[in-house]
């Protein structure tokens, strides 16, 4: 069984530019979760989703963030416009139920 | 919601001694306890995990226990190796429909030849 896939792995962009992150989490897990590892910071949560539906966003530092489930196979977090304190490692997570949440391998994101 | 802080920060052992992390919880309605392991330039890993209506769990050289009433739980590493050198989190949730995890900090375990 294949685990969390995310794309792309590394993606260096300049400031302004619209970033894309995509997740497809492990097949029959019912949650998604979106995290930003930092140095500073630590492991933040983003957002997650139950059934495709967000149940809390409030991790969203701001509106320049924003994520979507469109199925239960897919999901993607988007920066628009990226600043260079954007840049960090951002980790997608799948979970069932109250089960363990397992990591995708992370894209690291440098804005310049 | 859930804050979870853990101790030490950093912490140096000599390989073959043992390991003690431990993490403190404020929300006593949690009930489901992950520790995860990362290695450098990876992703976090769960290496052991325990439920409230369980005292202690073991896997090999890794235990986990947990302390309700003073709303702490710890991973003891046995017989540490250099592969064991990583940073370890430890994380809570409440479950409950809601599989949010608040994660700690992180400790940095760094296994001495």
């Amino acid at each position: 069984d294949a685990g969390v896939i995310q794309s792309p792995r590394h993606e260096v962009t300049e400031m302004g530019q619209e970033v894309t992150l995509r997740c497809k989490p492990i097949s029959g897990h019912d949650y998604l979760f979106w995290y930003r590892q930092t140095m500073m910071r630590g492991l933040e949560l983003l957002i997650y989703f139950n059934n495709n539906v967000p149940i809390d966003d409030s991790g969203m530092p701001e509106d320049r963030f924003s994520a979507k489930m469109p199925n239960a196979s897919f999901s993607t977090l988007k920066i628009q416009p990226s600043e260079p304190r954007d840049s960090a490692v951002y980790f997608c997570a799948s979970g069932r139920g109250t089960d363990t949440q397992y990591f995708g391998p992370g894209t690291r994101l440098t804005v310049l | 919601g859930e804050n979870v802080e853990q101790h030490p920060s950093t912490l140096s052992v000599q390989e073959g001694d043992s390991a003690v992390i431990k993490c403190t919880y404020s929300d006593s309605a949690s009930n489901y306890f992950p520790w995860y392991k990362q290695e450098l330039g990876k992703r976090p890993q769960l290496i052991i995990d325990i439920r409230s209506n369980v005292g202690e769990k073991k896997d090999q050289r890794i235990a986990v226990t947990l302390n309700k009433t003073a709303k702490h739980f710890s991973l003891h590493i046995t017989e540490t190796q250099p592969e064991d050198s990583a940073v370890y989190f430890c994380a809570a949730s409440t479950g409950g429909g809601n599989n949010r995890l608040a994660f700690g900090k992180g400790n940095q375990v760094v296994v001495i030849p």
